[in-house]
Formats: structure tokens, sequence, C-alpha cells
């Protein structure tokens, strides 16, 4: 069955950097928009980032905008967030999810495990 | 950019119940509103697209309605498994956007 591992999560001093991963399996990853959305502990879903299925194009919320840099490498299936500048406000589960439809219509139809990303001195 | 407000926050009700979910686009999403059911631990679970249609493995009990600004995710008959949290979606105007959820909780 199709899958998404996401790996890379911890604890991050503020200010540090750290990369977010999400493997993908039995999916056609190379024709697929991606996306990371994360969740802050006992709180509600956030949209994060995009990136077009050829990696061309990438979008991102103005939360992070500048210091995240969403990223694919269709030749190994996997998915990248890098995290730079890490905020307190950025502890969440981060989750990698497959879009389905196109670019308005349809959703999220595949999304990953999680991986907790806790920003704390 | 568009806020999507979903209400009520909790909805509180039986096994066998209907249970009926609101979300409130600030502005037109035409029919570009999706469904997940999130149950604790777990990856949210996309169950409706396109407002109204129900992703293939979706129990028939789910269904979404509405166009516009107003959408509804109706579960005809609550199983013991639904009890869980709901978010709704919107894709149709940048940036990306989720309701805040509304929680279904057994009473």
């Amino acid at each position: 069955q199709v899958q998404l591992v996401e790996s890379g999560g911890g604890v991050v001093q503020p200010g540090r950097s750290l990369r977010l991963s999400c493997a993908a399996s039995r999916l056609s990853f190379s024709t697929a928009g991606m996306h990371w959305v994360r969740q802050a502990p006992g709180k509600g879903l956030e949209w994060v980032a995009v990136i077009s299925y050829d990696g061309s194009k990438k979008y991102y919320a103005d939360s992070v905008k500048g210091r995240f840099t969403i990223s694919r490498d269709n030749s190994k299936n996997t998915l990248y967030l890098q995290v730079n500048s890490a905020r307190p406000e950025d502890t969440a589960v981060y989750y990698c999810a497959k879009e389905f439809g196109g670019p308005v219509s349809g959703g999220f139809d595949y999304w990953g495990q999680g991986t907790l990303v806790t920003v704390s001195s | 950019e568009i806020v999507l407000t979903q209400s009520p926050a909790t909805l509180s009700l039986s096994p066998g119940e209907r249970a009926t979910l609101s979300c409130r686009a600030s502005q037109s999403i035409n029919g570009y509103l999706a469904w997940y059911q999130q149950k604790p631990g777990q990856a949210p679970r996309l169950l409706v697209f396109d407002a109204s249609n129900r992703v293939t493995g979706i129990p028939a009990r789910f269904s979404g309605t509405g166009s516009g600004t107003d959408f509804t995710l109706t579960i005809s008959s609550l199983e013991p498994e639904d009890f869980a949290v709901y978010y709704c979606q919107q894709r149709s105007n940048w940036p990306p956007a989720f309701g805040g959820g509304t929680k279904v909780e057994i009473k």
C-alpha cells in the first residue's frame, strides 16, 4: 500500500536548523504535488508549504516564508523541508501529504504519520 | 485570505444519532472544499472532496453538501469509530487553509 514516512524531527534550539524528510513508496511520487502541514500540540492543522510535481514551483505560508525551504528528489521519491531559524512557535507535528485532484480541487489523499519538532532551549 | 469557520466546536452525540457539521468560508470558494477526519495520534484522513464527492472506501453515511460559502458534512448515523475531530479545507484561494475543527464526542 501507499506509504509516506517522515523522519528528521526532534528537539532543536531556537535559531537552529533541521531538515525533515518524507520517503514515499508505492505511489506516483514524481507526478504529484506534495505539501507539508503542521499541527501544534492540541491545536488544529496549519498548511505550511507546497511543491509542484517537478519542483519548479514552491509556495509557503507567511508564517514560514524566508525560513523554511521545501524541496524534492524524484529519483529518491523523497520530499524535504529545511527548517532554518527555528522558533518556539514552530513546535508541531509535521506531516507530509500528497495532493489529489489538482491545484484547487481534490484534497490531500495520502498523509505520513508525522514527525514531531520541538523548538526549545 | 479566506478564513474557514467551523461550527460547532464540539458536538456531543450518541451512537446512532445524526451529526451535522458546518464550515463557512469568509468568501466564495465555489465548490472546492474538502473534509478530513482525524483521530488522536493519527494523521488526517480525506473523506470528501469538492464539497460532495466521497473518497473511495469512505462509508456512505458520510455526505458533503454546499457551495459558495456554506458547506455541511453530515454523518447520518454515528458509529463508534466516527467519534473524532473533523476539519474542512479550501484550496480555491491562496493560501490554502483549514478550518479550526469540530470535535464529535460521545454524549
